[in-house]
């Protein structure tokens, strides 16, 4: 049973503009949220989280937006750059369970 | 300051083996959680430590093991190694309240033959 899903699996977009990483989950007890970006051979590095308190948070040129009665979140790097090419993952918790279910990823390529 | 250390880096190990991999938190944290990653499976969670007390496990086979220490450093064992642990071993910490950021060390990878 897969809460978190990402259904796309890979994403190319051009160096300068948006890139939009959507992630889906089902269990409606979620309650915290956070991105990463995976490069090879190295461990997922954190990017941004959202509590479902709220509906948007931004860090820079990273913006995850939260749509809880779609139950689903996005993820939206403006400008885009060619050191952002990784795997995206999504992360999902519910308060007190202290794990996190992750999604499969999303594997961005930002072209020059 | 340091980020979450994880060692070895890379380990080949035989079928029916056992191994041991170790992790070291961020100064400060107190919380240590084991996530498997696998193609195509992405990260899987294994079980989170806070002071020394497991307070929850994800749906592994009881040849998969940790536990940590009064330092924080966190140790986790694969005993009667398989094939299909093969995996990338990402060690993760955090303050350990409820809706913490976790944050991942570069992992261990272990291949079994």
């Amino acid at each position: 049973d897969q809460q978190v899903k990402q259904n796309s699996p890979s994403l190319s977009v051009q160096e300068g503009r948006i890139s939009i990483l959507n992630c889906d989950y089902t269990n409606s007890m979620f309650d915290y949220f956070l991105w990463y970006k995976k490069y090879p051979a190295e461990g997922p590095t954190f990017l941004i989280s959202i509590s479902s308190i709220k509906d948007k948070n931004e860090d820079g040129r990273f913006t995850v937006f939260l749509n809880k009665s779609a139950k689903h979140l996005s993820l939206h790097i403006v400008p885009s750059q060619p050191g952002d090419s990784a795997v995206y993952f999504c992360a999902a918790s519910i308060s007190g369970t202290y794990k996190y279910i992750f999604g499969t990823g999303t594997r961005l390529k930002v072209l020059a | 300051k340091a980020g979450v250390t994880q060692t070895p880096r890379y380990l080949i190990k035989t079928r029916g083996q056992q191994v041991t991999l170790s992790c070291s938190p961020i100064s400060g944290h107190r919380s240590v959680s084991w996530y498997q990653q696998t193609p195509g499976q992405g990260l899987q969670f294994l079980f989170e430590y806070f002071s020394e007390t497991q307070r929850n496990k994800g749906n592994f086979p009881g040849r998969f093991s940790g536990r940590q220490f009064s330092n924080s450093r966190s140790e986790m064992n694969v005993s009667t190694l398989e094939l299909g642990d093969s995996a990338l071993y990402l060690c993760a910490s955090g303050t350990g309240g409820s809706g913490n950021t976790i944050y991942f060390g570069e992992g261990s990878w272990l291949t079994v033959v």
